[in-house]
């Protein structure tokens, strides 16, 4: 099983739509991070989180929010998406020592 | 916003050839320089977390160095393999290692 999953994996929807991207981790770090990837531009943090309930914003977090309920999870909505949302999300977590552990992506296309 | 900037943008070579690429970043307020290798449809895993100037990792054939005063770091690969095609990723944090700012990667294409 790996370490830090998202869900869903690959989601199609329309203009205006409510989305939630789940991830949860097994790893038991404190830190988790939200991050899109535009073609030709590098990961962009949109949200973070050190603990239960704290969270911090990114570089782009207009249009996002999260949610950090649990340990081990931290979910990202976009409340009403566009179509320039339209971009590969990751799932990140760190125990602050080493290196982010990323999750395999979630591909979001907004018709 | 820092600025992060990784050099060249997309590289081929090949198989047998050794390359680098370059990672420049903030020389100021350093804590950490990370390089992290993204295959297609995968996701980016960590080659190297790099803290001291003057620093150099390996892992099999691949290598960094760490410049904190000019504000670069070089990964290298020798004798490159097409298992070695990926984009790879440099990361600064600075300040704690608490956030990183990413470049926007190397894309190496490794011909056979």
């Amino acid at each position: 099983d790996a370490d830090v999953t998202q869900t869903p994996r690959n989601r199609i929807t329309k203009t205006g739509k409510r989305i939630m991207l789940e991830c949860s981790q097994t790893k038991g770090h404190d830190r988790m991070y939200w991050y899109r990837q535009d073609p030709g531009l590098g990961l962009r943090l949109i949200y973070y989180s050190f603990d239960v309930k704290d969270i911090n914003k990114g570089e782009i977090s207009d249009g996002y929010s999260v949610s950090r309920q649990a340990q081990a999870k931290f979910s990202l909505s976009l409340e009403s998406a566009i179509p320039n949302q339209t971009a590969l999300y990751f799932c990140a977590t760190s125990d602050g020592v080493q290196p982010q552990h990323f999750g395999d992506g979630t591909r979001l296309s907004i018709l | 916003i820092l600025n992060v900037e990784q050099s060249p943008q997309s590289l081929h070579v090949q198989e047998g050839d050794s390359t680098n690429f370059t990672c420049s970043f903030p020389s100021s307020n350093f804590y950490a320089l990370h390089w992290y290798r993204w295959e297609t449809a995968k996701s980016p895993e960590a080659l190297f977390v790099m803290t001291l100037n003057g620093d150099e990792k390996k892992k099999g054939r691949i290598s960094a160095t760490l410049n904190t005063k000019e504000g670069y770091s070089y990964l290298y690969i020798k004798g490159s393999q097409p298992e070695d095609s990926a984009t790879y990723l440099c990361a600064f944090s600075g300040g704690s290692n608490y956030k990183l700012t990413f470049g926007k990667g190397t894309l190496l294409t490794v011909n056979p």
